[in-house]
């Protein structure tokens, strides 16, 4: 047990719809990442937040947003669902935006149908 | 940009013969390396990390993984392979100082132990 916890585990929807993702970090941890894993383009960096602030981006679509809250839990926010974004969505968490160390929670499995 | 590649989608070993999984990044910059682990519907596991210490780098369960600067290679490898060492197993690279972006993954390898 990492110590991150992710909810739901499991979120069938349908397309057009709007999902969120909940996140919560490790005690401690300040920083939060979010990553998708999908047959298709495997495991991708979506975006970073170190404490309540978005640090960095990587492949996240415009539909997708992203925000911590000053308890330091996070949310993925994903809309207007496409069949493609049936994925993983992995949260991980670290001390600080300098640790080098990403422990991960146990992901949610989106499936778009 | 930062890549990895790891040769190999598929490694399949007997019980009790060597594991090699093979690892290969680009970083321009001194990188930070690791090896995950994922088993079957979990999160990844942090198997070790390379960070500019030590070039051998021993991790859990055994595994361990050399920085070789040369080749541009953190390739992983058990003495002795396990049943319960059938799962899927990711490299990933980060700049050094690492947090301030994501890792970026292998497509990763699933690794077969045969009895």
């Amino acid at each position: 047990d990492s110590g991150v916890t992710q909810t739901p585990k499991h979120l069938i929807t349908a397309t057009g719809q709007r999902v969120t993702l909940r996140c919560s970090p490790r005690s401690g941890d300040l920083s939060v990442y979010w990553y998708q894993q999908s047959l298709d383009q495997g495991l991708q960096f979506l975006i970073q937040y170190y404490n309540g602030e978005e640090r960095a981006k990587g492949n996240i679509l415009e539909r997708f947003s992203a925000q911590q809250f000053p308890d330091l839990h996070s949310e993925l926010n994903l809309s207007s669902l496409e069949l493609g974004d049936s994925a993983l969505y992995f949260c991980a968490s670290s001390v600080t935006s300098l640790e080098d160390t990403q422990y991960f929670g146990p992901g949610t499995r989106l499936t778009v149908l | 940009a930062q890549s990895v590649t790891q040769l190999g989608s598929h490694v399949s070993v007997s019980e009790g013969a060597l594991v090699l999984l093979r690892c290969n990044y680009s970083s321009s910059v001194p990188p930070y390396l690791f090896w995950y682990v994922q088993y079957p519907n979990q999160g990844l596991q942090l198997l070790l990390k390379y960070t500019s210490a030590a070039t051998l780098v021993k991790g859990i369960n055994g595994f361990e993984a050399e920085f070789k600067k040369s080749e541009t290679s953190f390739h992983l490898t058990k003495p002795s392979a396990h049943m319960s060492d059938a799962a899927e197993y990711f490299c990933a690279v980060s700049d050094a100082g690492g947090g301030a972006d994501g890792l970026t993954f292998g497509k990763g390898t699933h690794l077969i132990i045969q009895p």
